[in-house]
């Protein structure tokens, strides 16, 4: 069964609207959850590290103040997307590492979002 | 240069066929990397790690060559429900993150 799920699994919304993506681990703890994105054709593309208690470490190009993340308990990890965009348009999934084997991760269904 | 890079195909090849995939990459300081699958649509899922040694899980063989910053994925005996994107990853040489290649897609048909 899966160990981290992802709500919504997809969204629709209009330019200029904010979308929340929440990513949960399940039936274990993650201290550090990734944050991808991934546009059609192209690979996954790691946006952040969400660390819990403390502040998200931000990948280069990737704007944190648009990219919200809030990693507020060992379980759930979620990324806003403010004032959205039809270029915003994208499949975001997130992972959790299992057991601090930061290279084995689990990842989220991944959430489509459609910008319109 | 990407720090992983894969051929995109699309390889189309028959049931029963052996195909193999492969994948370079640029860091010299990574140390761990993997296959993953990916579906349409869906998130990808670990295939199998790759070691040095070589490692064989039923129909799928990984190798890696340290020297060559290569690795190859082999499928023997293709089905058709190993149609698939195939991700070649590696870790980012001490930053705790992984880098993904863009994928190889893989087709099987009857």
């Amino acid at each position: 069964g899966a160990v981290v799920s992802q709500h919504p699994s997809w969204v629709i919304c209009k330019s200029g609207t904010s979308v929340k993506i929440e990513c949960r681990s399940l039936d274990f703890q993650a201290t550090t959850m990734f944050w991808y994105r991934q546009f059609p054709k192209q690979s996954l593309m790691l946006m952040a590290t969400s660390n819990e208690g403390s502040k998200a470490t931000y990948e280069q190009g990737v704007e944190k103040d648009k990219f919200l993340i809030n990693h507020a308990s060992l379980t759930l990890s979620t990324l806003t997307v403010t004032s959205a965009h039809p270029e915003d348009s994208s499949f975001y999934i997130c992972s959790a590492p299992v057991r601090d084997r930061v290279y084995e991760q689990y990842f989220g269904p991944g959430t489509r979002l459609t910008v319109t | 240069r990407k720090e992983v890079e894969q051929d995109p195909g699309p390889f189309n090849v028959p049931e029963g066929a052996t195909v193999a995939f492969n994948c370079t990459y640029s860091n010299s300081a990574s140390q761990s990397f993997f296959w993953y699958r990916q579906d349409c649509r869906k998130e990808p899922k670990l295939l199998m790690s790759v070691y040095s040694s070589g490692n064989e899980d039923g129909r799928f063989t990984a190798q890696l060559n340290r020297a060559s910053q290569y690795i190859s994925l082999l499928i023997r005996d293709s089905k058709l429900s190993d149609s698939a994107t195939y991700l070649c990853v590696g870790d980012s040489g001490g930053y705790n993150k992984l880098i993904f290649g863009a994928g190889t897609r893989l087709a099987v048909h009857p």
